[in-house]
């Protein structure tokens, strides 16, 4: 089925750990995101790439890195897990950054850091 | 499999007219439903509901949940022509699922 896969879908790490999380879609979209999600916060974006060998930090860089592989892949990095970045972790894409129907979110990734 | 459903895709109203959006789902292991307002890039968390029948306001938005049926609904009163967006549903799962399956979207666009 089309979309967009996000893996790992739960992970706990020790702080200090790194991990990357994985997204890819199969819709040929330019644009991808990764979200967090915290309780009572809602989505915040955290990169975006807007096409392929472009990326832009989003409301809450800080803590880690992106990888826009090729145009299906976009891949989030944390260096070293601290125990603020547990959240709920989303991976989406869109046919245009601004103005055109068609997000399509991954079903997440639960990151607990302890 | 599970799936979330929302319509209609698109709707084009005036300004002061009322418009309910639709969600309807099929999902294991259900925990709540949340609904957002997406402008541009990043979602705006508007509701989240878990139990049925209470109904929840914030300002013109109200939402409520019914789940014997499957659905939610959102209606938004008085619209403004801020309220042009995209509306996502998404269900939350308990463990071991999807963990949150989201909708396609209604686009609501409200002309002046």
């Amino acid at each position: 089925n089309a979309g967009v896969t996000q893996t790992p879908k739960f992970q706990v790490l020790k702080t200090g750990q790194s991990m990357t999380l994985q997204c890819a879609q199969d819709m040929n979209h330019n644009s991808m995101y990764w979200y967090r999600q915290d309780p009572g916060m809602g989505l915040r974006l955290i990169y975006y790439s807007a096409s392929e060998g472009t990326t832009d930090k989003g409301e809450v860089p800080n803590g880690y890195n992106v990888s826009r592989l090729n145009k299906r892949e976009f891949s989030l990095r944390l260096e070293s897990a601290a125990p603020s970045q547990t959240s709920v972790y989303f991976c989406a894409s869109g046919s245009d950054s601004f103005t055109n129907y068609g997000y399509t979110f991954g079903s997440g990734t639960r990151l607990t850091v302890v | 499999e599970d799936k979330v459903v929302q319509s209609p895709l698109s709707l084009v109203v005036h300004e002061g007219d009322t418009v309910t959006l639709n969600c309807s789902y099929e999902v294991t292991n259900f925990r709540s439903l949340l609904w957002y307002k997406q402008e541009k890039k990043a979602p705006t968390f508007l509701f989240m509901l878990t139990s049925s029948g209470i109904e929840k306001k914030s300002g013109r938005l109200s939402s409520i949940l019914d789940k014997k049926e499957l659905f939610s609904i959102l209606n938004i009163t008085a619209t403004q022509t801020g309220d042009s967006a995209i509306y996502l549903c998404a269900v939350d799962q308990y463990n071991y699922g999807q963990n949150f399956v989201f909708g396609p979207g209604t686009r609501l666009s409200v002309l002046p």
